[in-house]
């Protein structure tokens, strides 16, 4: 079946820049999302790209979109301690039912 | 809007029991979708619903089964409780290409 892969873990220090990188291996999905997810919670939806962009920026998240080598990142700027969560890369190709990486643990301490 | 609602937030189970975990949205959605999150895992979809008296398997339907007579309902049911049934479930529903979360329901089957 289709796969996401995420590295599991990614520890920075408050101000710095965060980057979280995903791989995939679905050649037909559509649109690539980074959902975020505190403890105890569900996930909230960060931001989306659709598969014919390169680059989606949107306040402090910039998402970058290698389709030929199906790599893709979301850059936080600014990291703050509140940014501490796990995050989810997910694809979808076909009903909008989404593929999900195993989450990478963002940890920023201050 | 409540969102995505899910009841019970926690349950423990004994072997062999059966339960229905309740799932409703109120923002006239036609897609749901129940997942299921291990520790350290990403989420797997169980079943889906595109619509009204539509249900869908997904990756891992084996246990479970769903109905929806509704649009704004979507339970899943649980028949003879496993330990390999201990997860975190979560309801979601969707719109155009956004997924949204209910706040999941924590399981544990003894």
């Amino acid at each position: 079946g289709e796969d996401v892969e995420q590295s599991l873990f990614l520890s920075v220090r408050e101000g710095d820049s965060s980057v979280i990188n995903c791989t995939y291996t679905d050649s037909s999905s559509t649109y690539l999302y980074w959902y975020k997810q505190e403890p105890g919670a569900g996930l909230q939806l960060l931001t989306y790209i659709f598969s014919n962009m390169d680059m989606k920026q949107d306040q402090r998240l910039t998402v970058l979109l290698n389709k030929k080598d199906k790599h893709l990142s979301l850059r936080i700027a600014d990291t703050q301690t509140g940014d501490s969560a796990i995050y989810f890369c997910a694809e979808t190709s076909g009903y909008s039912t989404l593929t999900f990486g195993k989450g990478t643990m963002l940890l920023v301490s201050p | 809007n409540a969102g995505v609602t899910q009841t019970p937030k926690f349950r423990i189970l004994k072997i062999g029991q059966s339960m229905t975990l309740q799932c409703a949205q109120d923002m006239n959605h036609n897609y749901m979708y129940w997942y299921r999150q291990d520790p350290g895992m990403g989420l797997k979809l169980i079943y889906y619903s595109v619509g009204a008296g539509i249900t869908d398997k997904g990756e891992v339907p084996n246990g479970y089964n769903v109905s929806r007579s509704t649009t704004e309902d979507f339970p899943l049911r649980l028949e003879l409780a496993a330990p390999s049934q201990t997860s975190v479930y979560f309801c979601a529903s969707s719109r155009d290409n956004e997924q949204f979360f209910g706040p999941g329901t924590r399981l544990t089957v003894l």
